[in-house]
């Protein structure tokens, strides 16, 4: 089955820091993959995606790109801000499993100012 | 992208009462999710509901304490039956929809449930 392994959190950051969160995924058939985030007291929202391999997302600063080779699709972001403060899910959705998503267990970030 | 709205975004319900969510999408999708997350937890599917059929629950949910309707290609609604304090969660709604680069997944805000 589909499964994301998601690099534990909680993680704490100073301002303008570098920010690596990790992900690694195991699927049957060739999925697509995401990252979402979920402000404190908001839903979830799609920060990016990539749907095949060396493709790369990026949105707001924040890209990953999609490695077939490493199975990995990490998260990185060059100078965090304190607005970035958030809970980050790796998630994969493939057809195999009629497009639904299965998600990594989330990271929370804290950037300090 | 779609817009998806969510009705309650936040409620309190009784313990033993029972208590629908409402989803609505701005466009026409065939495949909408229920999704649960519990306090601190990541999400973790409960339905996939497809206009014209009944919908299909993953291992640990059944359809008499959570049923779905999907009357429509841009609504559905989950009601969460009998409720206890372990149903205190989030439920989010969610639609695939389709473009030059892919399909994407979107989520309506979620509901906020707390039952006391």
């Amino acid at each position: 089955g589909n499964s994301v392994t998601q690099m534990e959190g909680p993680v704490t950051l100073s301002e303008e820091a570098f920010l690596t969160i990790n992900c690694t995924y195991t699927a049957t058939g060739y999925p697509s993959l995401f990252w979402y985030v979920q402000y404190p007291g908001e839903g979830l929202q799609l920060l990016l995606k990539a749907t095949k391999a060396d493709d790369k997302g990026s949105n707001k600063g924040f890209e990953a790109t999609y490695r077939k080779e490493t199975t990995s699709f990490h998260l990185e972001k060059g100078s965090v801000q304190v607005s970035d403060s958030a809970v980050y899910f790796c998630a994969l959705s493939d057809r195999g499993s009629a497009r639904q998503l299965t998600f990594g267990s989330g990271t929370q970030l804290t950037v300090l100012p | 992208s779609a817009v998806i709205s969510q009705k309650p975004s936040r409620d309190i319900c009784q313990r033993g009462t029972s208590l629908t969510i409402q989803c609505q999408v701005d466009s026409q999708v065939t495949m909408m999710f229920w999704y649960r997350q519990q306090p601190g937890q990541s999400l973790t599917l409960i339905a996939t509901a497809n206009q014209g059929s009944e919908a299909t629950y993953e291992s640990g949910f059944v359809i008499d304490k959570f049923p779905i309707s999907r009357p429509n290609l841009t609504f559905s609604t989950l009601t969460v039956s009998n409720m206890s304090p372990e149903d205190s969660s989030i439920y989010l709604c969610s639609v695939i929809q389709g473009s030059n680069s892919g399909n994407t997944i979107y989520f309506g805000e979620g509901s906020w449930l707390t039952v006391v």
